[in-house]
């Protein structure tokens, strides 16, 4: 068992479907990641939230939303998908910024249809 | 030109072999190196995390870094079939969040 929590841990979901994914830490990490992956390749950065405050978007299409309530728990808001983002999504975190290594959830595993 | 490269195999090796995996870089910026290790299904999971050059060792895992050559690897001795899965290895710069990724090694070990 990972200390990064997520859930659901497989989702599926229609084009038209509004669904959130979750994340959850208690490590007193104040620097909280998503990730998508796609099969056989690398983990790729979404956002990246500091001290709660969103500090890299990197160029995600806004019917992905992100949001973190608090310094524990992250959120991914998902609205219109595509078949093709369809993927696994990983959550991180990390206990600053910079000079630590990201601690990943078990992710989930999204399929549009 | 990637800034990390590794080669994504397969690896297949018998129980028991010392396996080693490798990956180079070229941003000379780079200063903290992770290998994760990633089951089917599952998130990447910590191995090793190391700052400077020279080895780290934890258990049968042996982290080398050689910064002077832009070049890590990661040893596993007395390999078990439960260390079939991706590895992945991962580098930063001292400041900032960007994770820095290579494709992933599939390790196979058969019994």
């Amino acid at each position: 068992d990972t200390e990064v929590t997520q859930t659901p841990k497989h989702l599926v979901m229609g084009m038209t479907n509004k669904k959130s994914l979750k994340c959850e830490q208690h490590m007193g990490h104040r620097a909280m990641y998503w990730y998508k992956q796609k099969a056989k390749k690398p983990p790729e950065l979404m956002f990246v939230y500091s001290y709660e405050k969103l500090s890299i978007n990197e160029s995600v299409p806004s019917r992905f939303s992100p949001e973190c309530p608090n310094s524990s728990l992250l959120n991914l808001h998902l609205h219109a998908l595509q078949p093709e983002d369809s993927a696994l999504y990983l959550c991180a975190s990390s206990p600053r910024e910079g000079g630590s290594p990201l601690h990943f959830g078990n992710g989930t595993r999204l399929t549009v249809t | 030109q990637k800034e990390v490269e590794q080669d994504p195999g397969p690896l297949s090796v018998p129980e028991g072999a010392i396996v080693s995996l490798n990956c180079t870089y070229s941003n000379s910026a780079f200063q903290y190196f992770m290998w994760y290790r990633q089951y089917s299904r599952k998130g990447p999971e910590l191995l090793m995390y190391t700052y400077s050059s020279g080895n780290k060792e934890d258990g049968r895992f042996t982290a080398q870094v050689d910064k002077s050559s832009k070049y890590i690897s990661l040893f596993i001795r007395d390999s078990q079939p439960s260390d079939s899965a991706t590895y992945l290895c991962a580098m930063m710069i001292n400041t900032g969040n960007q994770f820095y990724f290579g494709t992933g090694t599939s390790l196979t070990v058969i019994p």
